[in-house]
């Protein structure tokens, strides 16, 4: 079962409006981490926010924690045609064994021109 | 510095075969993970292996398997194919062993069953 769930399932904007998408969780994380995949290619590592911290900025992305209720968003700003990408969350969830990195069902970003 | 590389990057092969897909992690990278991703689907998470150890494995049946050799680098093995196992499959490494950090990943390998 996925352990992070992203919404919207698809997102469709205008060039330089801004993007927000969500992220929930089941279970306690020590970090959770947004990835970004262009067309069927490998996953590029965008920001990492740590169960301690609540906000963190990375140029135009702004990534919040909130633990308490086990989500998280990501917010792009001033969006541009290249930013047309799956968006993904990423947290370390434990088994019965060992942890693991899950990732989400991903949230499809479209940027008109 | 090379990244994540993986091969084939497309493989074709018929119900009932073999396929063996392989991932050698970035220099120094320890940690290296397997994951599936169905068409338009998300990643589901396959394997993880860490200094030459599996660590922890996926809801996937036992005719996945894989294994890490002593320079980190890994091969998945998927028997009996099933027409359901086409998809990208993605490795990742990373320089953590405790999953607190970044993933690197490749750029994935395409399989069709046919």
């Amino acid at each position: 079962s996925q352990q992070g769930e992203e919404d919207p399932q698809a997102l469709s904007i205008q060039e330089g409006e801004n993007a927000t998408m969500n992220c929930s969780y089941k279970t306690s994380i020590n970090n959770l981490q947004w990835y970004r995949q262009n067309s069927g290619r490998g996953l590029v590592h965008l920001i990492l926010i740590r169960s301690n911290e609540r906000e963190k900025h990375s140029g135009r992305l702004r990534v919040t924690l909130d633990t308490s209720k086990k989500s998280s968003s990501l917010l792009i700003t001033a969006s541009r045609a290249a930013d047309t990408a799956s968006y993904f969350c990423a947290t370390d969830a434990w088994d019965s064994s060992a942890s693991k990195i899950i990732f989400g069902s991903g949230t499809r970003l479209s940027i008109r021109p | 510095e090379a990244g994540v590389t993986q091969s084939p990057t497309h493989l074709i092969k018929t119900r009932g075969q073999q396929a063996t897909l392989r991932c050698s992690p970035i220099s120094g990278h320890t940690s290296v993970y397997w994951y599936q991703q169905a068409l338009g689907l998300g990643l589901q998470f396959l394997l993880w292996y860490d200094e030459g150890e599996e660590r922890n494995r996926g809801n996937f049946p036992p005719r996945f398997s894989g294994r890490q050799f002593p320079n980190y680098s890994s091969e998945l093995n998927v028997n009996a194919l099933e027409l359901e196992d086409s998809a990208l499959y993605l490795c990742a490494s990373s320089l953590d062993s405790l999953n607190t950090g970044e993933l690197f990943f490749g750029e994935g390998s395409r399989l069709t069953v046919l």
